[in-house]
């Protein structure tokens, strides 16, 4: 069964200095979601892409936080520079597009600033 | 505002007996309603989603919710638990005209005892 794969599955790193996920879709899933999901809360969505295209990322704190999909199919999300705020769950999720397609979720990459 | 409460935070109970998770939205018009599924370490597994119809929905792993749009609820049920049911639950709700973006509920632990 195809899976959304994600990387690192943890990762460790001082407040300060960047870092970068990475997410590889289902194939031909055009819609991928970036999600953080802080300890003891539900996921919260930072950034959607349909296909190449941005179509929501009111909730990424664009200061801080850019994301990317250049071909449409594997995304990268990067934090620079990390604060100990942003220690979480970082989950990447795609569907065929649309509220009425179910999200597939990927393992997560925990994240942990110190 | 548009949110979603999981007023249990924590729900212990024993193998065998019943379960109910409760779920309470607050939207303009009916959401798209969902429910997820999430073990230690791992991502989210969607259990059932409600789009319109039927107001009893069937899911996998033997779980059902029901929708009561008087009540603004989606509670899901289990009539007798297995230990492999322990793990962290959220109800989760989209917009019909959106394009898939997920709003969760901040979840309810569930304690399988012996």
């Amino acid at each position: 069964e195809a899976e959304v794969a994600q990387s690192p599955r943890y990762k460790i790193t001082e407040k300060s200095q960047a870092v970068a996920f990475w997410c590889d879709p289902i194939s031909g899933h055009a819609t991928l979601y970036w999600y953080r999901q802080i300890l003891g809360q539900g996921p919260e969505l930072l950034v959607q892409f349909q296909d190449e295209s941005v179509v929501d990322d009111s909730q990424l704190p664009k200061d801080r936080f850019s994301a990317e999909r250049l071909k449409g199919v594997d995304s990268t999300l990067k934090i620079q520079p990390a604060e100990l705020g942003d220690s979480a769950m970082y989950l990447c999720a795609s569907s065929l597009g649309g509220s009425f397609y179910e999200q597939y979720f990927g393992p997560g990459t925990r994240l942990t600033v110190t | 505002a548009q949110s979603v409460t999981q007023p249990d935070i924590h729900i212990t109970v024993s193998e065998g007996a019943s379960l109910e998770l409760r779920c309470n939205y607050s939207y303009g018009a009916t959401p798209y309603l969902f429910w997820y599924v999430q073990s230690p370490g791992q991502g989210l597994q969607l259990l059932l989603k409600y789009f319109s119809g039927d107001t009893l929905v069937q899911g996998i792993k033997g779980f059902e919710a029901e929708f009561k749009r008087s009540q603004s609820s989606f509670n899901l049920r289990k009539p007798s638990v297995h230990w492999s049911d322990a793990a962290e639950y959220f109800c989760a709700v989209a917009g019909t005209d959106s394009w898939g973006k997920l709003q969760f509920g901040a979840g309810t632990q569930v304690v399988v005892t012996p």
